[in-house]
């Protein structure tokens, strides 16, 4: 059984750019959900997706934006780049939607650095 | 709205110590809880969850954690700690609408060997 896996490992980007992340699902899984860990933080959460749909979002500004594919797999694109934007980005999969106990497994994150 | 509060970010402890980490956590109607492990250079890992029914949990790694409903606190504990526990450890909510895991700012345990 694969795991989460995400690439690339390592980004840097100039400010003002725009980014795409990528995240291949856990087999069977059909929910994925974005966090941005910046340093000496938690994890924080960005959205989720559930069959394609953007089923709940946290408190990022709309240049924070994704998709999911038939495949389940899921990107994340951040438009407009900021300092503030360096961060470890996480991907999480899950095979149930929400409000039912499911557990997210994680991927090992893209490390973002903004200059 | 949700949080969740640890209130260690650094405990050092000798191996073969007890450990105990706080959790608080605001009350949101379900409550699910988690305790997640991140060990240097690797991703995210559960430890133990709680969704309903005993609330002493059991994780792996001999790890458990006790939810205390009346104190809104799901506090991590091992007996016995290794140099293999040095990590950081994040206790996580999921909110009511439960799409959304709400994650505390984390503990970073050091064990010396």
């Amino acid at each position: 059984e694969t795991g989460v896996t995400q690439s690339p490992t390592h980004l840097i980007k100039t400010r003002g750019q725009q980014v795409t992340l990528r995240c291949s699902s856990q087999s069977g899984h059909n929910t994925v959900s974005w966090y941005q860990q910046a340093l000496g933080q938690g994890p924080q959460f960005i959205f989720q997706y559930y069959r394609e749909e953007e089923n709940g979002r946290g408190n990022f500004p709309p240049r924070f934006s994704g998709l999911q594919f038939p495949n389940y797999s899921s990107e994340l694109n951040v438009n407009a780049l900021e300092l503030d934007d360096s961060a470890l980005y996480l991907c999480a999969s899950s095979a149930g939607l929400a409000g039912g106990p499911y557990e997210q497994y994680f991927g090992p994150g893209t490390r973002l650095t903004v200059t | 709205a949700q949080s969740v509060s640890q209130h260690n970010h650094h405990v050092i402890l000798s191996e073969a110590a007890s450990l105990e980490l706080g959790c608080n956590y605001s009350y949101g109607g379900t409550v699910n809880l988690f305790w997640y492990v991140q060990y240097p250079g690797q991703h995210l890992q559960l430890l133990l969850k709680y969704f309903s029914g005993d609330p002493l949990v059991k994780g792996i790694k001999g790890f458990e954690a006790e939810f205390i409903k009346s104190k809104f606190s799901f506090n991590l504990r091992k007996p016995s700690v290794q140099w293999s526990d040095t990590a950081e450890y994040f206790c996580a909510t999921r909110n009511t609408g439960g799409f959304k895991t709400i994650f505390g700012a984390g503990t970073r345990l050091f064990v010396k060997a």
